[in-house]
C-alpha cells in the first residue's frame, strides 16, 4: 500500500513556464513533507521542506503548497529552466527520527 | 557533493551469490539509512540504524541483512542473490534527530548499482 503517490510520472513543461508537481498522502499522521531532485547518475538532493503546521514555504524559484484535508501537496517551480530537467520524488515522514516514505517520482522534462 | 560515500557504484554478480555494499555517512551523522530502488519504482526503505542500532526495518527481505559499526560506517549484505534483486541502493545518513535548526532531510550517496544475471 502506497502511503505517498505521485500520479502523474513524467511531466513536460517549456522553458519560463511554470512547473506543477503534484503528491497524494494517505497517512494522516505524517508531520513533515520534503521534495528531493535526482539526476541521472547521482543521488537524491534535498530540495525544499513542509512542516505539516505550514501550508506555503518557498525557497527562490521553489514553492511547496500543502493542504492538510486533502493530503495533497505540491512543488512549483516558476520560472522552469532546462537545468531543472530530473526526477521529483515527494516524501513524507512521521515525527522524530524516523525515515522518509517516498513517492515513486516524477519525471520533469523543461524544454528550451 | 552530499559527503556519503558509497562503494562499490556498480556491481554485477549471479544469480545465487552474495555481496556487500558499504557506505560511509556524512561526517557526524548518526542515523544510516538504506533505500532499494528498482525500475519505475520508487525509494523504497529497508532499514535504519542509529549509533550502531537497528532502529527502523522497511521493507526487508530476510536475505538481506545490515550492520553499522562503531565508526559509524554501514554494511548492507545481500546473499542468495535473485533476478529481482537487480536495483540502485543507496545508502543515506542524517543528524540525530530533527529541530528548528534542520528540516530533517536525508542526505543521499550516489547509490550502488546491482545487476544480477
Amino acid at each position: 500500500d502506497q502511503q505517498v503517490k505521485q500520479n502523474s510520472p513524467s511531466l513536460s513543461v517549456q522553458e519560463g513556464r511554470i512547473s506543477i508537481l503534484n503528491c497524494d498522502y494517505t497517512n494522516s499522521m505524517f508531520d513533515y513533507f520534503l521534495w528531493y531532485k535526482k539526476y541521472p547518475a547521482e543521488g537524491p538532493t534535498f530540495l525544499i521542506s513542509i512542516s505539516s503546521i505550514k501550508d506555503k514555504n518557498e525557497d527562490g524559484r521553489f514553492t511547496v503548497f500543502l493542504n492538510k484535508s486533502a493530503k495533497h501537496l505540491s512543488l512549483h517551480i516558476v520560472p522552469s529552466q532546462p537545468g531543472d530537467s530530473a526526477v521529483y520524488f515527494c516524501a513524507a515522514a512521521l515525527s522524530g527520527n524516523t525515515p522518509l516514505v517516498f513517492g515513486k517520482g516524477t519525471r520533469l522534462s523543461v524544454i528550451a | 557533493d552530499s559527503g556519503v560515500t558509497q562503494t562499490p557504484k556498480h556491481l554485477i554478480t549471479a544469480t545465487g551469490q552474495r555481496v556487500t555494499l558499504r557506505c560511509s555517512p556524512r561526517s557526524g551523522d548518526l542515523s544510516v539509512y538504506w533505500y532499494q530502488q528498482s525500475l519505475d519504482q520508487g525509494l523504497q526503505f529497508l532499514i535504519q540504524y542509529y549509533n550502531g542500532e537497528e532502529r527502523a526495518k522497511g521493507n526487508i527481505l530476510e536475505r538481506f541483512s545490515a550492520q553499522q559499526f562503531p565508526d559509524l560506517h554501514s554494511e548492507l549484505n545481500l546473499s542468495s542473490l535473485e533476478l529481482g534483486d537487480s536495483a540502485l541502493y543507496f545508502c543515506a545518513s542524517s543528524v540525530a534527530t530533527r529541530s528548528a535548526k534542520n528540516t530533517g532531510e536525508l542526505f543521499f550517496g550516489e547509490g550502488s548499482r546491482l545487476t544480477v544475471l
